[in-house]
Formats: C-alpha cells, structure tokens, sequence
C-alpha cells in the first residue's frame, strides 16, 4: 500500500465548478499536512497546510480526519488558472514530505 | 525574498558519466533536503540538511550519490557514475529552522538525463 493514496484523475470540470480531491495516508504518526500545487514541468509550489480544525484560504479549504487517515481539498468557483496537479503531502516527525502522485485537474472554459 | 535556486536547470550526460547538482537556499533556512522524481512515480525524499550536518539520509538510493552542504549555505548532489535510473527531476527545497515549521519551499529542479 502506498504511504500517501490520491486519484491521479484527470478531473475535467467547466469553469465555476466545485471541485474536491480525496487523499488518504498509511501513517497514523503523520504530524503535519499539506497541499501542493504543480505546475507543468515546474516544481510543487504550497499551496495551503492542512489543520485538524479545517482550514479556508479564499475558495479553497482543507479539512484532516485524523481517525479516517484522511484529508480532503476542496476548489469553489474553479477558474482556468487552477488547471495543474494538486499534490497531497504528509510529513512525518522527521521533517522528511511524503507525496502522493498527484492528481490533475483540467478547468474548461 | 530569492527563493530556492538550482543549477543547471538541465543536464544531458552519458551513462558512467559524473553530473554535480547545486542548490541555494532561501537565506537563513537552516534546513535543506533533496527530492527526486522519476518519470511515472511520486516526489521521493533522497536527504535532509540541519545547516551543514546530514540529519536524515534514508532516501538515498546507493553510494554513487554523494551530498555535501560545506558551511551550511549550498548544497551539491554528484552522482558518480550515472547510470540510466538516476534520470529524473532533482528538487532542492528550504525551510527555516523554527521548531513545528515544516513547510518546506521548493527550487525549479534540475532535470537529469542519462544516456
């Protein structure tokens, strides 16, 4: 089993959809979480840090279900500029990121 | 702020061949790790800096890799001899030294080739 699972996609949405990506981890020490967003032959960019709490960044939240292994991504309003590969990230007590795949979203005009 | 360079930004070499990877980090970041993705697969930690000491070195894949992080500013990745494999691309990233902050900020990558 992978250590951190993700549907590489793709996920085709219209512009102004709602869009959500699922993620779950094998490590249930996992302390800290993070959403990273990669560009085309560019490098993985943060995009937001997962709390236990949720968390919301303009049309963008996170939510962790430490007892599920589980954190989730969630795109209102989807624009063009989203289209890219959105990578779930887990960090264990050694500072070392654990990556899933990725998975791709395509927004279409 | 500069962020995370790396040098060269691509590298074409011959299987046997040496190729040495550079990576400046963020000024001030005390930690400094090397990441490497190869075609098909998910980012795969290779190393960790704590300034210029190894703090964890469990990705690395065999002795042909060799990092080094004198004075605890750059970085270097040689790998010697290259073979086929080690084609991928190679990210540095930084993050400062501050206790709970694991948000760790990446370079544009070197991409190696092997032939």
């Amino acid at each position: 089993r992978k250590e951190v699972e993700q549907d590489p996609g793709p996920f085709n949405v219209p512009e102004g959809a709602t869009v959500a990506f699922n993620c779950t981890y094998s490590n249930s020490a996992s302390q800290s979480f993070f959403w990273y967003r990669q560009d085309c032959r560019k490098e993985p960019k943060l995009l937001m840090s997962v709390y236990s709490s949720g968390n919301e960044d303009g049309r963008f939240t996170a939510q962790l279900n430490r007892a599920s292994q589980y954190i989730s991504l969630l795109i209102r309003d989807s624009k063009l500029s989203d289209s890219a590969t959105y990578l779930c990230v887990v960090n264990w007590a050694t500072n070392k990121l654990i990556f899933g795949t990725g998975t791709l979203l395509a927004v279409q005009p | 702020e500069a962020g995370v360079t790396q040098f060269p930004s691509h590298s074409v070499i011959e299987k046997g061949q040496t190729v040495t990877l550079r990576c400046d980090p963020i000024s001030g970041h005390d930690n400094l790790y090397w990441y490497r993705r190869v075609m098909g697969k998910e980012i795969k930690f290779l190393l960790h800096f704590v300034k210029e000491s190894k703090q964890d070195e469990s990705g690395m894949p065999n002795n042909r890799f060799l990092a080094e992080r004198t004075g605890g500013t750059y970085s270097t990745l040689k790998v010697q001899p290259a073979e086929l494999e080690d084609s991928g691309v190679y990210f540095c990233a930084s993050s400062p030294g501050l206790a709970g902050s694991y948000e760790q900020y990446f370079g544009p990558g070197t991409r190696l080739t092997v032939t």
